[in-house]
């Protein structure tokens, strides 16, 4: 019930393409729904975030996509560009005084020029 | 910006060493966290700090534990390390003990246990 499953494992998008990446969850306490986003050398930095009350958030080119009766969540990129290459998590928090993520396997994006 | 440093970017140990891995943050955060990072695992939380002297497992402590002295530096030890503790090791922070607080991580530690 504490796992967050994610999906695909790695995506190939092509220039101006948009790459999705879905997620997954049981435990319907979790409140809190960021993504991270990770290139190579570097720790994960947070991307964009959601909570359960709101169906799409958007900030930039980076939507979430929430659905809660499904108990998933997706990480659209609109016009992916190359620097858009990176590893991406998904991860869920539980609600009240705790900030203990639970983070999905990573999704490795290449985006072709 | 928050600065979350961690003293080694890689470590090679032998089997049954002590393995001490260190981590500062530069933001007087609250909380602070290390997880191990592995291929097709994603982050796993290992332990996890929310003041000085306390600390609480995570999901993977086996074979670890962890120090926090002082507000600012989190240690992981290994106390007899093994071949199946090679892995990128991630400390990161956040400011306050609340399910929203962004978590603030460094760049991480490659360790190679022969």
């Amino acid at each position: 019930q504490q796992q967050v499953k994610q999906s695909p494992q790695s995506l190939i998008v092509q220039k101006g393409g948009i790459s999705i990446i879905n997620c997954a969850y049981e435990n319907t306490a979790f409140d809190y729904f960021p993504w991270y986003q990770q290139f190579p050398g570097k720790g994960p930095a947070l991307l964009i975030a959601i909570r359960p009350d709101v169906s799409e958030k958007k900030e930039g080119r980076f939507t979430i996509s929430f659905n809660k009766s499904a108990k998933q969540f997706s990480l659209h990129i609109m016009d992916s560009q190359p620097g858009d290459s990176a590893t991406y998590f998904c991860a869920a928090a539980l609600g009240g005084a705790t900030n203990k993520l639970i983070f999905g396997t990573g999704t490795l994006l290449a985006v072709q020029p | 910006d928050v600065k979350v440093t961690q003293s080694s970017r890689y470590l090679v140990k032998r089997t049954g060493e002590k393995v001490f891995l260190e981590c500062v943050q530069d933001m007087d955060h609250e909380n602070m966290f290390w997880y191990r990072q592995d291929p097709g695992l994603g982050l796993r939380l290992i332990y996890f700090s929310y003041d000085v002297k306390m600390k609480e497992k995570g999901d993977i402590p086996e074979g670890y534990s962890v120090s926090r002295e002082k507000k600012e530096r989190f240690s992981l030890i290994l106390e007899s390390a093994s071949t199946n503790q090679t892995s990128m090791y991630l400390c990161a922070s956040s400011k306050q003990r609340y399910s929203n607080q962004p978590q603030h991580f460094g760049d991480g530690t490659r360790l190679s246990i022969l």
